[in-house]
């Protein structure tokens, strides 16, 4: 499929457990956002990824939360001790250059820390 | 910092009305963007509408359209002739050239609920 992509669908770990999300963005794509939507509301921003490099991850909640993208194009997000209120869907979306352009938006991964 | 508020948790039309579903957001930029986003329950956002900010003319699309009140910071969507299909959680938000990477500040959601 020509979509952006997110592996696992669904997540569920315990408290205090180590998790990795995965983005696929579409093929080309140099933007890679994360997003965190937490239960009944809007997304909120995590980090932007142009090319290989974090442009920007002032919205990373605290330093447990990682994400790395060493090609330019997969990237993953990274929880470290996870706790029960990481619980929200995590959107990953991509955009062809920088100006604006569309972000494309992947199905997400819900995270459930139990 | 830019927010955006949707001040309608829930709203509710019938098959072949119209609806206007609210946003205001709140910036000191000049330039900048506003969009509406669908999510299905299968939770993928879908980019229904944009707005650029320097453009006086209203946007549509199809059965779509925007109320853009630059002065008041109101961007409100109507949608004509609603389809059953129509139903899901529309999402206002907004996006600045001045931000590295466009990226995207949300409202809190509206939930549309369309009776046959």
């Amino acid at each position: 499929g020509a979509g952006v992509s997110q592996t696992p669908s669904n997540k569920v770990t315990e408290k205090g457990k180590y998790v990795e999300l995965r983005c696929d963005p579409i093929s080309g794509h140099t933007a890679l956002y994360w997003y965190r939507q937490s239960l009944g509301q809007g997304p909120e921003f995590l980090i932007y990824f142009q090319g290989t490099g974090a442009a920007d991850d002032s919205g990373l909640p605290n330093d447990r939360f990682f994400a790395v993208r060493p090609e330019g194009s997969v990237s993953t997000l990274k929880i470290q001790r996870t706790e029960r209120g990481d619980s929200a869907v995590y959107l990953c979306a991509s955009s062809g250059n920088r100006g604006y352009n569309e972000q494309f938006f992947g199905p997400g991964t819900r995270l459930t820390v139990l | 910092a830019q927010t955006v508020t949707q001040s309608q948790p829930e709203m509710s039309v019938q098959e072949a009305e119209t609806v206007t579903l609210s946003c205001t957001y709140d910036t000191s930029e000049s330039d900048y963007y506003l969009f509406w986003y669908k999510q299905p329950p299968s939770r993928q956002m879908i980019l229904v509408i944009r707005q650029e900010a320097y453009k006086q003319q209203n946007a549509t699309e199809n059965r779509f359209s925007v109320n853009f009140q630059k002065a008041a910071k109101s961007f409100s969507l109507k949608i004509s002739d609603s389809q059953l299909g129509d139903a899901a959680m529309y999402f206002c938000a907004y996006s600045s050239p001045n931000n590295a990477g466009n990226m995207l500040t949300f409202g809190g959601g509206t939930r549309l609920m369309v009776k046959p």
